[in-house]
């Protein structure tokens, strides 16, 4: 069955951390995103990448970073954590080409204080 | 970016009941998507949609990819209490963006 795995389910950062958000895909994947899910806001994209050592800002990238050192793992970093970051995060991948739909993982609900 | 109007934001319904919801753009897609998200999980893929007017089904299920390709619906029948969930359209455009609406978010009272 194809995965994707995001390394923490729940987390609790105080304001002004640095905190690493982990997504590791076993399909072989050249896809992957970053969303984050607000109530009433849906899901708004924040980085994807389509190539190892490759990524493009989406929606909402500001405070937000990336690293794709390897192809089936995308991490999400937050330079300094601030209590409007406090969301879902949900990691997805796609094979290339147009047209596939997404896997997402099961999500981290990230609160900050 | 485009922006999809999803609707309703939420439905409240008894067990047994059809439900309907559906999905606007002023933008073009190429692809369709419907997904599901149970509590504390994430999305999952239902139905994907490729071609305008296009008609599928899975299980009690049913979506359609709308004729002019900025809009498309989906229905579920004879609701179960496991159809709980937020449901989520999103569409593909020809540069491989997906965008997703807001849900609607379905809550089935046994």
């Amino acid at each position: 069955d194809v995965k994707v795995t995001q390394s923490s389910r729940y987390l609790v950062k105080r304001t002004g951390e640095k905190v690493f958000l982990e997504c590791v895909q076993d399909m072989d994947h050249e896809n992957m995103f970053w969303y984050r899910q607000d109530p009433g806001l849906g899901l708004r994209l924040i980085y994807f990448s389509y190539d190892v050592k490759m990524k493009e800002k989406g929606d909402i990238p500001e405070g937000y970073s990336v690293s794709r050192e390897k192809k089936e793992r995308f991490s999400l970093i937050l330079e300094s954590a601030s209590t409007n970051q406090t969301s879902m995060y949900l990691c997805a991948s796609s094979e290339g080409g147009v047209g596939y739909g997404y896997t997402f993982g099961s999500g981290t609900r990230l609160t900050v204080v | 970016g485009q922006q999809l109007n999803q609707s309703p934001q939420s439905m409240f319904i008894q067990e047994g009941e059809d439900v309907s919801m559906n999905c606007t753009s002023s933008s073009i897609f190429n692809t369709w998507l419907w997904y599901k998200q149970d509590p504390g999980e994430g999305p999952v893929l239902l139905i994907a949609l490729y071609k305008a007017g296009e008609l599928t089904s899975n299980g009690r299920l049913t979506a359609q990819f709308g004729i002019t390709r900025k809009d498309s619906f989906l229905n579920i029948s004879a609701s179960i209490p496991s159809d709980v969930g937020i449901y989520f359209c999103a569409g593909l455009n020809n540069n491989n963006d997906m965008r997703f609406g807001a849900g609607t978010r379905l809550t089935v009272k046994p």
